[in-house]
């Protein structure tokens, strides 16, 4: 069935480093894709999407580019903050399976001062 | 807009009870699905409601169930707790309509410790 493989965590930097969180998913068409961000005792905010191949999704300073070639998603942020420490989620979603959101395990990112 | 609200925040029940959580969406949205996270199995797809009709469903057993209301904001049920049940309870809301171009939207979740 569809999955969605993210980097075990949890990733430690320190703040202004470069960041990236692997992302591969498994899919038998083409799925959106979607990071969200779960900051401690909070609920889930999307933090970027792409709908279609190549499909550049931005926010806040992360960037994700939809490959379909390499079936990737990886999330990169070229200077890290405090701020950003938190748990972060690649999912997609299909057709086939009614646009629910499936899940990767989470990669937990910490950053130091 | 408001964001999707959920209601209780929290909650600790015994085994053998019975809960039910509720979940308000964004205005217009149509859309409302569940999740269970839990640290061993992470995020779980449970249901979800569009205009009142369970229109998808992932693999829990019959003891977890749904509704949905005229106005789109949704209940969830479970039956007969076990100490597995304790998690956090996401619910999300999308317009419902967009396929591939909709966005689910989080709520903060509601935490179930069942004891």
């Amino acid at each position: 069935g569809d999955s969605v493989t993210q980097m075990e965590g949890p990733v430690t930097l320190s703040e202004e480093a470069f960041l990236t969180i692997n992302c591969t998913y498994t899919a038998t068409g083409y799925p959106s894709l979607f990071w969200y961000v779960q900051y401690p005792g909070e609920g889930l905010q999307l933090l970027l999407k792409a709908t279609k191949a190549d499909d550049k999704g931005s926010n806040k300073g992360f960037e994700a580019t939809y490959r379909k070639e390499t079936t990737s998603f990886h999330l990169e942020k070229g200077s890290v903050q405090v701020s950003d420490s938190a748990v972060y989620f690649c999912a997609l979603s299909m057709r086939d399976s009614n646009y629910q959101l499936i899940w990767g395990a989470g990669t937990k990112l910490i950053i130091k001062p | 807009k408001a964001g999707v609200t959920q209601t209780p925040r929290y909650l600790i029940k015994t085994r053998g009870q019975q809960v039910t959580l509720s979940c308000s969406p964004i205005s217009g949205h149509r859309s409302v699905s569940w999740y269970q996270q839990t640290p061993g199995q992470g995020l779980q797809f449970l249901f979800e409601y569009f205009s009142e009709t369970q229109r998808n469903k992932g693999n829990f057993p019959g003891r977890f169930s749904g509704r949905q209301f005229s106005n789109s904001r949704s209940e969830m049920n479970v039956s007969t707790l076990e100490l597995g049940d304790s998690a956090l309870y996401l619910c999300a809301s999308s317009p419902g309509t967009s396929g591939r171009m909709d966005t689910q939207y989080f709520g903060p979740g509601t935490r179930l410790t069942v004891l």
